[in-house]
């Protein structure tokens, strides 16, 4: 199967710091990646849709200066979180789709730990 | 919008017996996919069973089924011969089956499951 990698697994940051996640697809193209957060013993929770070469898509309520989504090429998509406070802290989500299969399956990274202090 | 309700916060099963993991959804598409996605304490998302609406088929994967009634927007995952690897959060999601490629999931709020020796 396809596989989608994130950098960093987890990371701790200070109150008031800007954190860059990756999420890289390694052995397919793909043109559109998701970001999910996810809360303990929650749902994911869709923040928003990026495809390649152009502006991201976000969700209602998700601030887009805040969660700056960055898809510059068919491998990889940033989620940068500006200025972080504490409940900025979660588990973030990448996955990544292309052309592999007739209903565009999904293809999830592990996540990102982020912890605020 | 589609909506997916999973009505079962927590269930337990034990080893080698066979659980039902309930799901409606609601929905005005004709064309649409169903999963079940599964994740366990790593929280790496795992993709169990798709099912696609217009075949009236149930999805099978080995110990994994479904139950789709489709008139009643209902998709149950079965799960035999339980294992205490099947110990997880279990997600229903629905996919809008559209061509053009990165279709989003709408998940429901899971339930974790616990497999008891």
């Amino acid at each position: 199967g396809a596989v989608v990698s994130q950098h960093p697994s987890w990371v701790i940051c200070k109150s008031g710091t800007s954190v860059k996640i990756e999420c890289r697809s390694l052995d397919f193209q793909a043109t559109t990646m998701f970001w999910y957060r996810q809360f303990p013993k929650q749902s994911l929770m869709l923040m928003a849709t990026s495809n390649e070469g152009s502006k991201a898509t976000y969700e209602q309520g998700v601030e887009k200066d805040k969660f700056l989504i960055n898809h510059a090429s068919l491998t990889l998509s940033t989620l940068t979180v500006t200025s972080a406070h504490p409940e900025d802290s979660s588990f973030y989500i990448c996955s990544a789709t292309g052309h592999q299969s007739s209903y565009n399956e999904q293809f999830f990274g592990p996540g990102t730990r982020l912890t605020v202090l | 919008a589609q909506t997916v309700t999973q009505s079962q916060p927590e269930m337990s099963v034990q080893e080698a017996e066979t659980v039902t993991l309930s799901c409606t959804y609601d929905t005005s598409e004709s064309n649409y996919y169903l999963f079940w996605y599964k994740q366990p304490p790593s929280r790496q998302m795992i993709l169990v069973i798709r099912q696609e609406a217009y075949k009236q088929q149930n999805a099978t994967e080995n110990r994994f089924s479904v139950n789709f009634q489709k008139a009643a927007k209902s998709f149950s995952l079965k799960i035999s011969d339980s294992q205490l690897g099947d110990t997880a959060m279990y997600f229903c999601a629905f996919m809008k089956g559209e061509e053009t490629s990165g279709s989003r999931l709408t998940f429901g709020e899971g339930t974790q499951l616990t497999v008891n020796p």
